[in-house]
């Protein structure tokens, strides 16, 4: 098992650039959600989803889109970039019953200029 | 709106010592997490409490729950150097977590 992965690992943008962070998971769980963490920070949800087909806004959704068509990908897009969105970005997946483990991908680092 | 709020925000542990995170969370639950961070890395998963009075143990780390209280404490016993990182308690309510800030722990010898 790959686990979560995640890509790019690091990734430059101007402002007003658009891009899509991937993230991919191989335990066919149900449950995935995005999250950013900026410096010295705890991590903040971003959106979530359930299932395929069903996705819902997280804390702090304004800025960021996303969609789930299969189980296994779950992708962030930033729909225009602002230097406010460097952070790193964290995908995550667990399942929605039996242990709720949580299993984190690498994250992506993304600096906006 | 849920708050959660880690005590202390920085530890500094002599090796050997024994010391508490405590958690506290300002709504009902749905389960608390407790995540491991080791610097410019991504989060490992040491403990889901699930229910009132859980207690989990994995090495010289204990996790509990306490949900009249709405507090979790990580215990740790004996510290170690390789126990210096930074530790995330979660708080999930209908399908959203929300983080605290962290506790960045470091193990003197």
């Amino acid at each position: 098992n790959a686990g979560v992965t995640q890509t790019p690992k690091f990734q430059v943008l101007k402002t007003g650039q658009s891009m899509t962070l991937q993230c991919a998971q191989d335990m066919n769980h149900e449950y995935m959600s995005w999250y950013r963490q900026d410096p010295g920070m705890g991590l903040r949800l971003i959106h979530y989803s359930v299932g395929a087909g069903i996705t819902d806004q997280g804390e702090v959704p304004n800025g960021y889109n996303v969609s789930r068509s299969t189980t296994e990908d779950f992708p962030l897009r930033l729909l225009s970039a602002a230097p406010s969105q460097t952070s790193v970005y964290f995908c995550a997946s667990r399942e929605t019953g039996g242990s709720y483990e949580q299993y984190f991908g690498p994250g992506t680092r993304l600096t906006v200029t | 709106e849920l708050k959660v709020e880690q005590n202390p925000l920085f530890l500094s542990m002599q090796e050997g010592k024994n010391y508490t995170i405590y958690c506290n969370y300002s709504t009902t639950s749905d389960r608390l997490y407790w995540y491991r961070q080791d610097p410019g890395k991504s989060l490992e998963s040491l403990f889901v409490l699930l229910s009132n009075g859980a207690v989990k143990q994995e090495g010289r780390l204990m996790a509990s729950l306490d949900t009249k209280a709405r507090l979790s404490t990580l215990h740790i016993t004996a510290a170690v150097h390789d126990l210096s990182a930074t530790y995330f308690c979660a708080v999930e309510v209908a399908g959203k977590s929300t983080f605290g800030d962290g506790t960045t722990l470091t193990v003197k010898p």
